[in-house]
């Protein structure tokens, strides 16, 4: 059964940093394409960032702006995003997400992780 | 534009047809996908590719597409689809990923 399990999030102020990580198990995660995927408080989806299974890396710029970088630890089963220089409208519950197709950068997401909560105030 | 537009919500008679539509200029270039997302849950991958259903999908979801429009159809709505539904398209210019703002969708 695939898992993605999110962890890392909490309360920062605006300035601040933090790591989020995304435990996979399930799968053989070398192969996939990953994403992060972010939902304001009662607002849609958006998506953040994405690496693929060679490690090409693309961005939502007009989102991230240089602060986020995406990173994947293949020996690790490990999906992160490391956030800076944190801003309030950056409040949100961050989902890791999985690529449904092996060796494709689809962005068809099939499994996602339960989410971790990132909260922006001071 | 690199957007997707959705209408923010809709309803359904139970047992009736819905259409929900997604309208963007990624969209003449790139096939939809569909998510549904139900209240504190993570979103679930619907419909993707070519009118695409995952395993376990029923097979009421479908979807069509026309210049820069896709549209998901519930043919005969259940109460178990009241949920919220994105559409997802890629943004080839920007080498990015598009959600639209999602539509809600209400069973009567």
């Amino acid at each position: 059964e695939v898992q993605l399990l999110n962890s890392g999030g909490g309360l920062v102020q605006p300035g601040g940093s933090l790591r989020l990580s995304c435990a996979a198990s399930g799968f053989d995660f070398s192969k996939y394409a990953m994403s992060w995927v972010r939902q304001a408080p009662g607002k849609g989806l958006e998506w953040v960032s994405g690496i693929d299974n060679n490690g090409y890396i693309k961005y939502n710029r007009d989102l991230v702006k240089g602060r986020f970088t995406i990173s994947r630890d293949d020996s690790k089963n490990t999906l992160s995003l490391e956030m800076n220089n944190l801003r309030v409208e950056d409040t949100a519950v961050y989902y890791c997400a999985k690529d449904h197709s092996p060796y494709y950068d689809s962005s068809d997401f099939d499994s996602w992780g339960q989410g971790t909560l990132v909260t922006v105030s001071s | 534009s690199s957007e997707l537009t959705q209408d923010p919500s809709m309803s359904v008679a139970l047992g009736q047809t819905v259409r929900i539509t997604c309208q963007g200029d990624s969209l003449r270039t790139s096939y939809a996908t569909w998510y549904q997302q139900k209240p504190g849950q993570a979103p679930k991958l619907i419909i993707y590719g070519k009118n695409t259903r995952p395993s376990g999908i029923p097979d009421r979801f479908s979807d069509s597409s026309s210049g820069n429009t896709a549209s998901l159809t519930i043919t005969g709505a259940q109460a178990e689809d009241e949920a919220d539904y994105y559409c997802k398209s890629r943004d080839t210019i920007n080498n990015s990923v598009l959600f639209g703002g999602g539509t809600r969708l209400t069973v009567l």
